[in-house]
């Protein structure tokens, strides 16, 4: 079935410090989306990225369609930023697939 | 941004009995969604929801759940009879084409 892997699982940053998370995905997808989870459970769409580059604030996603791979760039890291971020694409298929999630920590 | 409200935020329940988890998606929105996030996994896709009609599920969606909207109204999620796996956040989300997808705050379900 479809795959998706996040990378790191679990990420430590000194507040200022900058972030990539990864996802690979194992088919084309022709949808990925970006979320955080607020440590309380709480979700929150970032980005709708099925290709190219998109920013927002200090976060910039890129996604390279034809390679299977996205990515999550937080520049200068807030402790706020704190939380579990997901990837999640839908395979052509209307099943939306969510990965396993990067849970980052950024300390003070 | 937009919104979807979901009710209740918590619900305890006893093992066998019926519950209803209900979603108000964003008003003009076409496609509805519903995911199950047990506590410290990644969510899992259950359902998603079109002109009245389901048009995926995952394994995870069993016989006891069903779904529907009707008049428009809420979008409801409800699992008869509940068993004690069933203890999750339930997530509805909302999306007007197959694009960004817009989520509740989730309902806390624990079954007992």
């Amino acid at each position: 079935g479809q795959q998706v892997q996040q990378s790191p699982a679990s990420l430590v940053l000194q507040e200022g410090e900058n972030a990539e998370l990864q996802c690979n995905f194992s088919s084309t997808a022709t949808r990925l989306q970006w979320f955080y989870q607020h440590p309380g459970g709480r979700l929150v769409s970032l980005f709708y990225n099925p290709s190219g580059t998109k920013h927002t604030g200090r976060l910039t996603s890129t996604t390279v369609t034809n390679e299977r791979r996205s990515s999550l760039h937080i520049s200068s890291s807030q402790t706020t930023d704190s939380g579990t971020y997901f990837c999640a694409i839908d395979p052509n298929t209307n099943k939306v697939v969510f990965g396993t999630g990067t849970r980052l920590q950024v300390l003070p | 941004g937009p919104k979807v409200l979901q009710i209740p935020s918590h619900q305890i329940i006893d093992m066998g009995q019926m519950v209803t988890l209900n979603c108000d998606p964003v008003s003009n929105h076409l496609y509805f969604y519903w995911y199950k996030q047990i506590l410290g996994q990644q969510m899992e896709f259950l359902v998603n929801f079109y002109n009245g009609k389901v048009m995926e599920k995952s394994k995870l969606f069993k016989d006891q759940f069903s779904v529907e909207r009707p008049d428009g109204s809420y979008f409801t999620l409800k699992i008869q009879p509940t068993a004690l796996e069933d203890s999750a956040v339930y997530f509805c989300a909302s999306s007007f084409l197959v694009d960004t997808q817009y989520f509740g705050p989730g309902t806390r379900l624990l079954v007992l």
